[in-house]
């Protein structure tokens, strides 16, 4: 059974806090993706790999960094937690390929809280 | 305006109707485009891809029109199960971006 884990479920950290949020996938996927999900917005992307070493940004990357050192595990990290940054993030995985990178496949994803 | 827009719903529905919802999107060059299922507290799970042609996978219909720039999603025999929230997302101008809608709500009532 495919698998992309995200290692907390809930956090809570205080402001002014290095965050990191980790995400390991076993399905060999190229791609791998942060989201944040928040009431009534939807899901709006972080950042994004597609390859090791690689990322790009996404849509709101301001207060956030990511690291890909290996094919599987793809890290977001809160360089300074503010209490905006509370918030559901979900990391997602896919192949690459015009069709196949389409369906995406989602982590259990972390609730943050900052205090 | 926002690029993908869904009506937030809730859609309350007795069991066994039959319920549709739809996505608008605003770019008319978005060519692929797909709907997802979240249940309360989990994550979403690719539901169905909906292409020029549309799509049916058992009580589940989508559809696209283009002319008017939305996807559809046609549920028959609603059950209880298919309580969710029901998100569109939308393939954009990057190969690797999806543009999500904030998802509608759907309540199955017995």
């Amino acid at each position: 059974d495919v698998k992309v884990t995200q290692s907390s479920r809930y956090l809570v950290k205080r402001t002014g806090e290095k965050v990191f949020l980790e995400c390991v996938q076993d399905m060999d996927h190229e791609n791998m993706f942060w989201y944040r999900q928040d009431p009534g917005l939807g899901l709006r992307l972080i950042y994004f790999s597609y390859d090791v070493k690689m990322k790009e940004k996404g849509d709101i990357p301001e207060g956030y960094s990511v690291s890909r050192e290996k094919k599987e595990r793809f890290s977001l990290i809160l360089e300074s937690a503010s209490t905006n940054q509370t918030s559901m993030y979900l990391c997602a995985s896919s192949f690459r390929g015009a069709a196949a990178n389409e369906k995406l496949f989602f982590g259990s994803g972390t609730q943050l809280s900052v205090l | 305006r926002k690029e993908v827009e869904q009506d937030p719903g809730p859609f309350n529905v007795p069991e066994g109707a039959t319920v549709a919802f739809n996505c608008t999107y605003s770019n008319s060059a978005s060519q692929s485009f797909f709907w997802y299922r979240q249940d309360c507290r989990k994550e979403p799970k690719l539901l169905m891809s909906v292409y020029s042609s549309g799509n049916e996978d058992g009580r589940f219909t989508a559809q696209l029109n283009r002319a008017s720039q939305y996807i559809s999603l046609l549920i028959r025999d609603s059950k209880l199960s298919d309580s969710a929230t029901y998100l569109c997302a939308v393939k954009g101008d990057s190969n690797y971006q999806l543009i999500w809608g904030a998802g509608t709500k759907l309540i199955i009532k017995p």
